[in-house]
């Protein structure tokens, strides 16, 4: 089965620069890879999400880059704010309602 | 306009006593999963119906079981619940499959004494 490994498992970063989140997924036939956002005791939340058959995705603040070749695909979060503290989740999905999901990440924004 | 509902948010069960949780959505769709995540850890997969279809994972233990009356509705029965059990459990809905987005609820938090 899939096998999704995300990277690092903790991120603390200042208020306004970047984070990078890193994922590599094992199945070639994986084709969507969605990042969910989940706060403490908080349901996760799709914040973007990307298909095979792009390589980058970008939404505001946020952007998605995907390398089918290496299987792998990042999430990027640039002039980070606090209200982005929470842990993300990467997960890779080959259709067939199933979805594989990273160890996730917990990212500190620091004021 | 809550689209996916958990209740109860919160439920507290004695050890091989079973209990039932339960799911409800307003988005009509067709897929209705259930997930367990355990603190610190990414949710896992128990199983999800594809209209009436049941998908159980390989390694999702015989103590679960789900059933999905309607298209609305959707159970988590744990027939004896051992403290391993406890933990967050998710439930999700999605369109189709396919890589459409998936819908999480609040999530039920099962404590076993």
């Amino acid at each position: 089965g899939e096998n999704v490994e995300q990277h690092p498992s903790t991120l603390s970063v200042q208020e306004g620069d970047s984070a990078v989140i890193k994922c590599t997924y094992s199945d070639s036939a994986s084709n969507y890879f969605p990042w969910y956002k989940q706060e403490l005791g908080k349901r996760p939340q799709l914040i973007i999400d990307i298909r095979s058959n792009v390589g980058e995705k970008k939404d505001q603040r946020i952007a998605v880059t995907l390398n089918k070749t290496a299987k792998h695909f990042s999430l990027h979060i640039t002039e980070t704010q606090p209200e982005d503290s929470a842990v993300y989740f990467c997960a890779a999905s080959t259709g067939a309602n199933n979805l594989f999901f990273g160890t996730g990440t917990r990212l500190t924004v620091i004021p | 306009d809550a689209m996916v509902i958990q209740n109860p948010r919160y439920q507290v069960t004695q050890f091989g006593k079973p209990v039932t949780l339960s799911c409800s959505q307003t988005l009509n769709h067709n897929v209705m999963y259930w997930y367990q995540q355990k603190s610190s850890q990414a949710p896992k997969l128990l199983f999800h119906y594809y209209d009436k279809d049941f998908n159980n994972e390989a390694d999702t233990p015989d103590n679960f079981q789900s059933r999905r009356p309607n298209t609305s509705f959707c159970f988590l029965d744990i027939r004896s619940p051992g403290l391993g059990d406890a933990a967050m459990y998710l439930c999700a809905t999605s369109r189709s499959s396919q890589g459409y987005e998936q819908y999480f609820g609040p999530g039920t938090r099962l404590t076993v004494t």
